[in-house]
């Protein structure tokens, strides 16, 4: 059974640093990998959707990278500014479906 | 604009009164999907639906019922809540009926059972 884990749990950064978010999956038979956004009492935004297929997605200052082989993918920040504060959380398309991590809770001050 | 729409946002409920949580997407979607998201525990699929008439059962399913008589629509229902299922509750939906694709997700319905 896919298991998905997000480390750091919760990340606390000054404004304009560089960051990156790790989430790894056991099963390497997907689909695809999305990275969503997630504000306080708020659902979830879907920022990048990585096909099996390819290496890595690119929106603005966000990039998603994805290693089947070695069950990771990475969604690196640049230059980080507090609207970025949120939780992050990916998820794993399967066999089993749609399977999600726990998130990781980012802020990002002034 | 394209959006799905959850309803009611919050709702306060006794053990055991029926309850239903409304869900309609507007962009033509055949997949939906009811999640529902516990601190620690993450997002775990209740029930989803390929199209019409057809619906499946996710992680979570005991004590929820759902139906899709109309592409637009797929309602989640409590025939007798109980207090474990005091939850933050999502419906999503994306285009595709076969891989999920892009999720868009509604706001949330916050849930207390007492």
């Amino acid at each position: 059974k896919q298991e998905v884990t997000q480390i750091p749990a919760a990340l606390s950064v000054p404004e304009g640093e560089n960051l990156v978010l790790n989430c790894s999956f056991t099963d390497s038979a997907i689909y695809n990998l999305q990275w969503f956004r997630q504000d306080p009492g708020k659902g979830l935004t879907s920022l990048l959707l990585i096909q099996s297929s390819q290496r890595e997605q690119t929106s603005g200052r966000l990039n998603a990278s994805l290693d089947k082989s070695s069950g990771r993918s990475t969604l690196y920040i640049a230059a980080s500014q507090p609207g970025d504060s949120a939780t992050y959380l990916c998820a794993v398309e399967g066999t089993d479906k749609l399977i999600f991590g726990t998130g990781t809770r980012l802020q990002v001050f002034p | 604009e394209a959006q799905v729409t959850q309803n009611p946002r919050y709702l306060i409920t006794v053990t055991g009164k029926k309850l239903t949580v409304t869900c309609s997407q507007n962009m033509n979607h055949e997949y939906m999907s009811w999640y529902r998201q516990d601190p620690g525990l993450g997002l775990r699929q209740i029930y989803y639906s390929m199209n019409v008439e057809v619906t499946d059962k996710g992680d979570v399913p005991e004590g929820y019922k759902v139906s899709r008589k109309e592409k637009r629509n797929f309602p989640l229902i409590l025939e007798s809540p109980s207090p474990n299922q005091t939850s933050l509750y999502f419906c999503a939906s994306s285009f595709s009926g076969t891989v999920t694709g892009e999720l868009f997700f509604g706001e949330g319905s916050r849930l207390t059972v007492l």
